[in-house]
């Protein structure tokens, strides 16, 4: 059974970087499919913040391209989030996901990053 | 990218059916089989309802059905349940350049 576990600070200062990893386990990421990350403000809706292909390629949302790097460690089957630069705007419930053909089929339970000095 | 349009609400009787639309552009909702719905209960991470547009997964009940009809995607659910009472988000691919784009999400009231 595919699962996903993201880790990661849960405080974050204000311009410094929120940095998050997704574990996978039941499915080696190197094998196929696309995965990517989501966030959720508190009380608001979704928003999709990037997606990998296992063959490296990647893709941002534009309002956040600037700021976001998505990489992978097929040693360890996961993979990261790294958004620079953050302000009280990025405080969300973040989750990873895997993604087939543009659906995400498969999330982790999410982790709340606030953003706060 | 403006996320896709969706009623902020929505509400039915047990045993009723509802619908939900999902109004995109010819960017991305009318230019693509790639739209998806995702339930989500408070506390919760989303659940994947449909898939290209009318892609029912395993495990999710034949109540949930989905459709597109030029810009508009649009769940319905019929027979409705207690249960089903949660945020409903739209999904779609939107092409190269933009890729992803999540409508802003309905909550489904069961009275």
């Amino acid at each position: 059974q595919l699962q996903l576990q993201e880790s990661g600070p849960g405080l974050v200062k204000p311009s410094e970087t929120l940095s998050l990893t997704c574990a996978v386990s039941g499915y080696s990421i190197s094998s196929g499919y696309f995965w990517g990350w989501i966030r959720q403000p508190p009380g608001k809706g979704l928003e999709w913040i990037g997606t990998f292909f296992h063959s490296g390629s990647t893709y941002y949302t534009p309002s956040l391209k600037s700021r976001v790097t998505i990489s992978v460690d097929t040693s360890k089957n996961q993979f990261s989030l790294d958004l620079s630069s953050v302000t009280a705007a990025d405080t969300a419930i973040y989750y990873c996901a895997r993604q087939l053909q543009w659906a995400f089929d498969y999330w982790g339970q999410g982790t709340l990053v606030t953003v706060s000095s | 990218q403006s996320a896709l349009t969706q009623p902020a609400s929505v509400s039915g009787s047990p045993g009723q059916s509802i619908t939900i639309s999902c109004t995109g552009t010819s960017s991305d909702v009318g230019s693509y089989k790639f739209v998806s719905w995702y339930q989500q209960h408070p506390g919760k991470a989303p659940t994947l309802m449909i898939s290209e547009v009318t892609k029912r997964p395993s495990g999710v009940s034949n109540r949930f059905s989905g459709s597109k009809s030029g810009n508009t995607a649009s769940l319905t659910i019929s027979g409705l349940q207690a249960e089903d009472e949660a945020d409903y988000y739209c999904y779609s691919y939107a092409g190269s350049g933009t890729f992803g784009v999540f409508g802003g999400g309905t909550k489904l009231t069961v009275l």
